[in-house]
């Protein structure tokens, strides 16, 4: 069974500060790995995608993947309130369009 | 990136009706598109796999005679969930792959509340 895992939160960071969010994964043969932020209320909007090795970096968001490690997380720098939402990690194991599984999420709450 | 538009965003119906929701790729053809649900506070459940011209995958536990799916064409597909039951109250969000990279773009989601 494929897992993705996260700490649900809520994570609290005072706005300017770097926000840092986990996931780990269960399937060792995944190939691509996305952030999502979904708003209350509202559908996942896809804000970084990751698929080798390393850091990605993308204006404040940066992503990080150490497959060997099974493990990805999201850096957002200069955190604003408006980054408050929950963050879903989301990987997709078979390269091809058989959907991705989701972690649970981890709500982010920027602090003013 | 790529645009997938549902509809509707919001229904209410009576418990025993019938309820379609819509998901369209408006700049994309979209052959396999993916229904998901999601409860308050929970994650995203992926539901079905939508492929045009042929007949949708269920995951596990999911009822395909509950939840009827028909992708007719390349970019629309459609949720039926018939026999609706208050249980059945929750976000339906559907979403098509972008060619060769496999990130999924979402629809705006549908919120059903069966009375």
């Amino acid at each position: 069974q494929k897992e993705v895992e996260q700490n649900s939160g809520p994570l609290s960071v005072p706005e300017g500060a770097i926000a840092s969010l986990n996931c780990t994964y269960s399937d060792r043969g995944s190939q691509s790995f996305f952030w999502y932020r979904q708003y209350s209320g509202k559908s996942p909007e896809l804000i970084m995608s990751i698929y080798s090795n390393g850091d990605k970096e993308d204006g404040r968001f940066t992503a990080q993947l150490n497959k060997a490690s099974q493990y990805v997380s999201l850096l957002i720098r200069d955190s604003q309130p408006s980054d408050s939402a929950t963050y879903l990690c989301a990987v997709n194991s078979g390269g091809g369009a058989d959907g991705l599984t989701f972690g649970k999420g981890t709500h982010l709450i920027i602090q003013p | 990136g790529a645009v997938v538009s549902q509809h509707p965003s919001w229904v209410i119906c009576k418990s025993g009706t019938s309820v379609k929701i819509e998901c369209r790729s408006l700049d994309f053809q979209a052959t396999t598109m993916f229904w998901y649900r999601q409860f308050p506070k929970q994650s995203l459940m992926l539901m079905a796999t939508s492929n045009e011209g042929s007949k949708a995958t269920y995951e596990q536990g999911v009822e395909k005679d509950k939840f009827l799916i028909n992708h007719a064409s390349l970019t629309l597909s459609t949720l039926t969930v018939t026999s609706a039951h208050p249980e059945d109250s929750s976000f339906y969000i559907c979403s098509a792959q972008g060619a060769g990279t496999g990130e999924l773009f979402f629809g705006e989601g549908s919120r059903l509340t069966v009375l």
